[in-house]
Protein backbone atom coordinates (compact mmCIF):
# COMPACT_ATOMS: atom_id res chain seq x y z
CA UNK A 1 0.00 0.00 0.00
CA UNK A 2 1.57 3.62 -1.24
CA UNK A 3 2.11 5.55 1.85
CA UNK A 4 2.79 9.33 1.46
CA UNK A 5 4.65 11.44 3.68
CA UNK A 6 5.08 14.91 3.45
CA UNK A 7 7.70 17.19 5.87
CA UNK A 8 7.83 19.58 7.96
CA UNK A 9 3.92 19.42 8.43
CA UNK A 10 4.02 23.05 9.02
CA UNK A 11 6.49 26.01 8.10
CA UNK A 12 6.83 29.58 8.85
CA UNK A 13 9.10 31.88 6.47
CA UNK A 14 9.91 35.97 6.30
CA UNK A 15 9.11 36.97 2.80
CA UNK A 16 11.99 36.55 0.51
CA UNK A 17 13.05 32.99 1.81
CA UNK A 18 13.80 30.31 -0.70
CA UNK A 19 12.40 27.04 0.26
CA UNK A 20 12.14 23.68 0.27
CA UNK A 21 9.27 21.22 0.71
CA UNK A 22 9.62 17.96 0.83
CA UNK A 23 7.39 14.75 0.07
CA UNK A 24 8.48 11.01 0.54
CA UNK A 25 6.51 7.71 -0.96
CA UNK A 26 6.93 3.98 0.01
CA UNK A 27 6.34 2.42 -3.47
CA UNK A 28 8.46 3.21 -6.10
CA UNK A 29 6.07 2.00 -8.67
CA UNK A 30 4.71 5.20 -9.37
CA UNK A 31 3.06 6.79 -12.95
CA UNK A 32 3.28 10.65 -12.13
CA UNK A 33 2.93 12.85 -9.32
CA UNK A 34 1.58 15.76 -8.53
CA UNK A 35 2.18 19.11 -6.05
CA UNK A 36 -1.06 20.91 -5.57
CA UNK A 37 -1.78 24.32 -3.26
CA UNK A 38 -4.48 24.89 -1.51
CA UNK A 39 -6.19 27.40 0.18
CA UNK A 40 -8.49 27.31 3.21
CA UNK A 41 -11.72 25.43 2.60
CA UNK A 42 -10.77 25.61 -1.43
CA UNK A 43 -10.48 22.94 -3.77
CA UNK A 44 -6.88 22.23 -4.79
CA UNK A 45 -4.92 23.55 -7.93
CA UNK A 46 -2.71 22.16 -9.29
CA UNK A 47 1.26 23.45 -9.78
CA UNK A 48 3.55 21.01 -11.47
CA UNK A 49 2.92 17.49 -12.91
CA UNK A 50 6.12 15.10 -13.06
CA UNK A 51 5.79 11.58 -15.22
CA UNK A 52 7.78 9.55 -14.08
CA UNK A 53 9.90 9.10 -16.91
CA UNK A 54 10.89 12.99 -15.28
CA UNK A 55 13.38 14.29 -13.11
CA UNK A 56 12.09 17.68 -12.61
CA UNK A 57 9.28 20.31 -13.79
CA UNK A 58 9.79 24.65 -13.18
CA UNK A 59 6.94 27.03 -13.77
CA UNK A 60 7.61 30.83 -12.69
CA UNK A 61 9.38 30.50 -9.14
CA UNK A 62 8.54 26.96 -8.29
CA UNK A 63 10.85 23.81 -9.48
CA UNK A 64 9.43 20.42 -8.41
CA UNK A 65 11.85 17.14 -8.43
CA UNK A 66 11.45 13.04 -8.91
CA UNK A 67 13.82 10.46 -7.62
CA UNK A 68 11.50 7.87 -7.84
CA UNK A 69 14.60 5.07 -7.01
CA UNK A 70 14.88 6.91 -3.41
CA UNK A 71 11.23 7.78 -3.34
CA UNK A 72 11.60 11.14 -2.55
CA UNK A 73 10.01 14.77 -4.07
CA UNK A 74 10.82 17.99 -3.84
CA UNK A 75 9.25 21.45 -4.00
CA UNK A 76 11.26 24.50 -4.49
CA UNK A 77 9.72 27.39 -4.11
CA UNK A 78 12.01 30.80 -4.49
CA UNK A 79 11.66 34.40 -3.41
CA UNK A 80 8.49 33.09 -1.11
CA UNK A 81 5.98 36.02 -1.15
CA UNK A 82 2.90 36.37 1.31
CA UNK A 83 0.59 35.33 -1.28
CA UNK A 84 2.02 31.73 -1.13
CA UNK A 85 0.50 31.33 2.15
CA UNK A 86 -1.51 27.93 1.65
CA UNK A 87 -1.01 24.58 2.45
CA UNK A 88 1.16 22.67 -0.28
CA UNK A 89 -0.01 18.33 -1.07
CA UNK A 90 1.85 16.11 -3.22
CA UNK A 91 0.08 13.26 -4.56
CA UNK A 92 1.43 10.20 -6.24
CA UNK A 93 -0.41 8.67 -9.14
CA UNK A 94 -0.84 4.88 -9.76
CA UNK A 95 -2.16 3.88 -12.88
CA UNK A 96 -3.39 0.05 -12.76
CA UNK A 97 -4.70 0.30 -16.56
CA UNK A 98 -8.09 1.37 -15.31
CA UNK A 99 -7.08 4.77 -14.68
CA UNK A 100 -4.72 7.46 -12.25
CA UNK A 101 -5.72 7.49 -8.53
CA UNK A 102 -4.05 9.35 -6.33
CA UNK A 103 -2.85 8.78 -3.01
CA UNK A 104 -1.62 12.52 -1.05
CA UNK A 105 0.33 13.36 1.71
CA UNK A 106 -0.88 15.33 4.83
CA UNK A 107 0.25 18.55 3.39
CA UNK A 108 2.82 21.26 4.52
CA UNK A 109 0.92 24.53 6.12
CA UNK A 110 3.06 27.67 4.88
CA UNK A 111 3.01 30.73 6.21
CA UNK A 112 4.84 33.45 4.77
CA UNK A 113 5.22 36.62 6.86
CA UNK A 114 5.76 39.76 5.23
CA UNK B 1 -12.78 26.48 -21.23
CA UNK B 2 -14.75 25.75 -18.49
CA UNK B 3 -13.34 24.04 -15.13
CA UNK B 4 -14.50 21.66 -12.88
CA UNK B 5 -17.48 22.45 -10.98
CA UNK B 6 -19.32 21.31 -7.94
CA UNK B 7 -22.85 21.53 -6.26
CA UNK B 8 -23.37 22.37 -3.64
CA UNK B 9 -21.07 24.09 -1.91
CA UNK B 10 -22.18 23.16 1.84
CA UNK B 11 -24.90 20.81 3.06
CA UNK B 12 -25.61 20.22 6.50
CA UNK B 13 -27.48 16.81 6.90
CA UNK B 14 -28.22 14.50 9.59
CA UNK B 15 -26.73 11.15 10.45
CA UNK B 16 -28.98 8.35 8.62
CA UNK B 17 -29.78 10.69 6.00
CA UNK B 18 -28.77 9.87 2.15
CA UNK B 19 -27.10 12.67 0.19
CA UNK B 20 -26.42 13.50 -3.53
CA UNK B 21 -23.25 15.51 -4.73
CA UNK B 22 -22.46 16.67 -7.40
CA UNK B 23 -19.67 17.23 -10.44
CA UNK B 24 -19.29 18.84 -13.67
CA UNK B 25 -15.86 17.86 -15.79
CA UNK B 26 -13.85 20.05 -17.14
CA UNK B 27 -14.42 20.14 -20.96
CA UNK B 28 -12.75 17.28 -23.07
CA UNK B 29 -12.10 15.18 -20.24
CA UNK B 30 -13.68 11.96 -19.76
CA UNK B 31 -13.02 10.19 -16.08
CA UNK B 32 -13.81 11.30 -13.22
CA UNK B 33 -12.80 10.81 -9.40
CA UNK B 34 -13.47 11.44 -6.13
CA UNK B 35 -11.79 12.39 -2.61
CA UNK B 36 -12.73 13.01 0.67
CA UNK B 37 -10.88 15.42 2.57
CA UNK B 38 -11.18 15.22 6.93
CA UNK B 39 -10.35 18.64 8.03
CA UNK B 40 -6.50 18.86 8.35
CA UNK B 41 -6.13 15.90 6.37
CA UNK B 42 -4.64 14.80 2.91
CA UNK B 43 -7.62 13.74 0.55
CA UNK B 44 -8.37 10.26 0.57
CA UNK B 45 -9.16 8.50 -2.42
CA UNK B 46 -13.04 7.17 -2.93
CA UNK B 47 -13.32 5.82 -6.40
CA UNK B 48 -13.30 7.00 -10.33
CA UNK B 49 -15.65 6.54 -13.02
CA UNK B 50 -14.63 6.22 -16.67
CA UNK B 51 -17.15 5.63 -19.59
CA UNK B 52 -19.76 5.52 -17.17
CA UNK B 53 -18.26 2.92 -15.49
CA UNK B 54 -16.46 2.49 -11.75
CA UNK B 55 -13.00 1.60 -12.66
CA UNK B 56 -11.16 1.98 -9.66
CA UNK B 57 -12.23 2.40 -5.55
CA UNK B 58 -10.76 2.95 -2.41
CA UNK B 59 -11.48 1.97 0.96
CA UNK B 60 -14.67 3.55 1.09
CA UNK B 61 -17.72 1.14 1.95
CA UNK B 62 -20.41 0.32 -0.37
CA UNK B 63 -23.09 3.12 0.93
CA UNK B 64 -20.41 5.47 -0.73
CA UNK B 65 -21.18 5.10 -5.00
CA UNK B 66 -21.43 7.22 -7.58
CA UNK B 67 -22.30 7.77 -11.41
CA UNK B 68 -20.85 9.56 -14.70
CA UNK B 69 -23.34 10.58 -17.31
CA UNK B 70 -22.61 10.23 -20.45
CA UNK B 71 -21.62 14.40 -20.82
CA UNK B 72 -19.44 13.49 -18.38
CA UNK B 73 -20.49 14.99 -15.05
CA UNK B 74 -20.69 12.69 -11.92
CA UNK B 75 -23.07 12.24 -8.76
CA UNK B 76 -21.61 11.01 -5.47
CA UNK B 77 -24.32 9.45 -3.64
CA UNK B 78 -23.71 8.81 0.43
CA UNK B 79 -26.60 6.44 2.31
CA UNK B 80 -27.04 6.15 6.07
CA UNK B 81 -24.90 9.42 6.81
CA UNK B 82 -22.38 8.94 9.70
CA UNK B 83 -21.12 11.73 11.83
CA UNK B 84 -17.58 11.15 10.41
CA UNK B 85 -18.70 11.52 6.73
CA UNK B 86 -18.24 15.13 7.87
CA UNK B 87 -15.76 16.54 5.24
CA UNK B 88 -14.58 18.52 2.39
CA UNK B 89 -15.39 15.94 -1.12
CA UNK B 90 -13.84 16.87 -3.85
CA UNK B 91 -14.22 15.81 -7.26
CA UNK B 92 -11.24 15.86 -9.94
CA UNK B 93 -11.57 15.31 -13.58
CA UNK B 94 -8.96 14.11 -16.01
CA UNK B 95 -8.47 13.19 -19.84
CA UNK B 96 -7.20 9.40 -20.01
CA UNK B 97 -4.52 9.76 -22.19
CA UNK B 98 -0.71 10.35 -21.69
CA UNK B 99 -0.40 12.84 -18.36
CA UNK B 100 -3.63 12.17 -16.53
CA UNK B 101 -3.23 15.06 -14.80
CA UNK B 102 -6.10 15.32 -12.79
CA UNK B 103 -8.20 19.03 -12.20
CA UNK B 104 -10.17 19.50 -8.86
CA UNK B 105 -12.79 21.26 -8.14
CA UNK B 106 -13.86 23.79 -5.71
CA UNK B 107 -15.05 21.14 -3.44
CA UNK B 108 -18.72 20.28 -1.45
CA UNK B 109 -18.45 20.90 2.08
CA UNK B 110 -20.96 18.26 3.88
CA UNK B 111 -21.00 18.19 7.60
CA UNK B 112 -23.49 15.77 9.17
CA UNK B 113 -25.12 16.60 12.63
Amino acid sequence: KQEVTQIPAALSVPEGENLVLNCSFTDSAIYNLQWFRQDPGKGLTSLLLIQSSQREQTSGRLNASLDKSSGRSTLYIAASQPGDSATYLCAVGLDNNAGNMLTFGGGTRLMVKP
Amino acid sequence: ETGVTQSPTHLIKTRGQQVTLRCSSQSGHNTVSWYQQALGQGPQFIFQYYREEENGRGNFPPRFSGLQFPNYSSELNVNALELDDSALYLCASSFRGKTYEQYFGPGTRLTVT
